[in-house]
């Protein structure tokens, strides 16, 4: 298995703009989760699923952010309208008693 | 949803100081405990997979302990260095459910 998939690796943005970022879990994971990590905030959990239903949403800072789970094989989250606040790595995650990460997606909003 | 807590949330220490933290998690229906250091824009890393009331790891200057029956684990770093400042995270596994901690903010000042 290649892991777990993010794409793109890199996104830089205008402000006001769509982003989606991509994560494909590993086969056969039942949870999935998404952070971002910034240099101020630190650590935040923005939203995790199990078995493709998101069970807790508190971390997602506001209604420009939503995420999706539409299979077992493929999650998005997105951000619209995009502000420069926005700007972190944002890292997906799967597990199945172990978790694995994805290598993160660098957003800049500029 | 499992409240796996983790403290203190961030800490300052020197050089060379030692220093050690916590996560608690509810110890019932316990399979194992998983330590991450994760540092800024970077995937985590896992340092600790420990399952039995009682289990000590080492790994160079870091240490954990577990106490299934209490419900909490400890992490020590010893003489810490200023490559040792990053998140450290710690996940609770309890049947095939996966929590994650909030995280302890670890600076390391030189």
């Amino acid at each position: 298995d290649a892991g777990v998939i993010q794409s793109p690796r890199h996104e830089v943005t205008e402000m006001g703009q769509e982003v989606t970022l991509r994560c494909k879990p590993i086969s056969g994971h039942n949870s999935l989760f998404w952070y971002r990590q910034t240099m101020m905030r630190g650590l935040e959990l923005l939203i995790y699923f199990n078995n493709n239903v998101p069970i807790d949403d508190s971390g997602m800072p506001e209604d420009r952010f939503s995420a999706k789970m539409p299979n077992a094989s493929f999650s998005t989250l997105k951000i619209q309208p995009s502000e420069p606040r926005d700007s972190a790595v944002y890292f997906c995650a799967s597990s199945w008693g172990e978790a694995f990460f994805g290598q993160g997606t660098r957003l800049t909003v500029v | 949803i499992l409240n796996v807590e983790q403290s203190p949330q961030s800490l300052h220490v020197q050089e060379g100081d030692s220093t050690n933290f916590t996560c608690s998690f509810p110890s019932s229906n316990f399979y194992a405990l998983h330590w991450y250091r994760w540092e800024t824009a970077k995937s985590p890393e896992a340092l600790f997979v420990m399952t039995l009331n009682g289990d000590e790891k080492k790994k160079g200057r870091i240490s954990a302990t577990l106490n299934t029956k209490e419900g909490y684990s400890y992490l020590y770093i010893k003489g810490s260095q200023p490559e040792d400042s990053a998140t450290y995270l710690c996940a609770c596994l309890t049947g095939n459910q996966f929590y994650f901690g909030t995280g302890t903010s670890l600076t390391v000042i030189p």
